[in-house]
């Protein structure tokens, strides 16, 4: 079954310093990956996607993700993170399992809380 | 350009009423999903539209759960009686049929169900 797992609930990181946030993934076939944000009381929001290419892939607001198929890892960085980065992130991975793969459904992790502190 | 909408933005019933959420996608967008993330729990799949068709619905936890899309435009969700299970944020998502395996998914900001 394909499942995708982020292992922190939540990760604490100072105004400034760098930023990871975990994911690993498993699936069969070619992993679609992606990364959504959540802020509070809003909707989630797309940062980035993996589909095929470059192993680094750049997003929204200064974030980018390291795809690593040896290690089945996405993870989510950004080099200087800012109080305004405080929010649910939401890994997730494309259902290839029913049909086609390309439209199907997103699986999702459990959502990690990232908190940046001045 | 105008995101997915949803409404309402929270509704609270009691148990065994019935409650329609909307979802209006993205223009031009024909693939719309449903999801539903539960107490905190992972987000999980409800089903999935082609237009005006349902293309799968393997993440409809039971009957009580109605889904319609007429039309091929916006869709409701209608949950009929309402268990207490049943609260969480309803989220709905829109993407392009054309883009293929480049399609991103959009989501909307959710609807915020509470059965008392």
């Amino acid at each position: 079954a394909q499942s995708v797992a982020q292992p922190e609930d939540q990760v604490n990181v100072a105004e400034g310093n760098p930023l990871t946030v975990k994911c690993t993934y498993s699936v069969s076939g070619n992993p679609y990956l992606f990364w959504y944000v959540q802020y509070p009381n809003r909707g989630l929001q797309f940062l980035l996607k993996y589909i095929t290419g470059d192993n680094l892939v750049k997003g929204s607001y200064g974030f980018e993700a390291e795809f690593n198929k040896s290690q089945t890892s996405f993870h989510l960085k950004k080099p200087s993170a800012l109080v305004s980065d405080s929010a649910l992130y939401f890994c997730a991975v494309r259902d290839t399992s029913h049909y086609g793969g390309s439209q199907g459904n997103l699986i999702f992790g459990k959502g990690t809380k990232l908190s940046v502190k001045p | 350009e105008a995101g997915v909408t949803q409404f309402p933005s929270h509704s609270v019933i009691e148990k065994g009423q019935t409650v329609t959420l909307r979802c209006d996608p993205i223009s031009g967008h024909d693939n719309l999903y449903w999801y539903r993330r539960v107490m905190g729990k992972e987000i999980k799949f409800l089903l999935h539209f082609v237009k005006e068709s349902k293309q799968d619905e393997s993440g409809m936890p039971n009957n009580r759960f109605l889904a319609e899309r007429t039309g091929g435009t916006y869709s409701t969700l209608k949950v009929q009686p309402a268990e207490l299970e049943d609260s969480g944020v309803y989220f709905c998502a829109s993407s392009q049929v054309q883009a293929g395996p480049m399609d991103t998914q959009y989501f909307g900001p959710g609807t915020r169900l509470t059965v008392l």
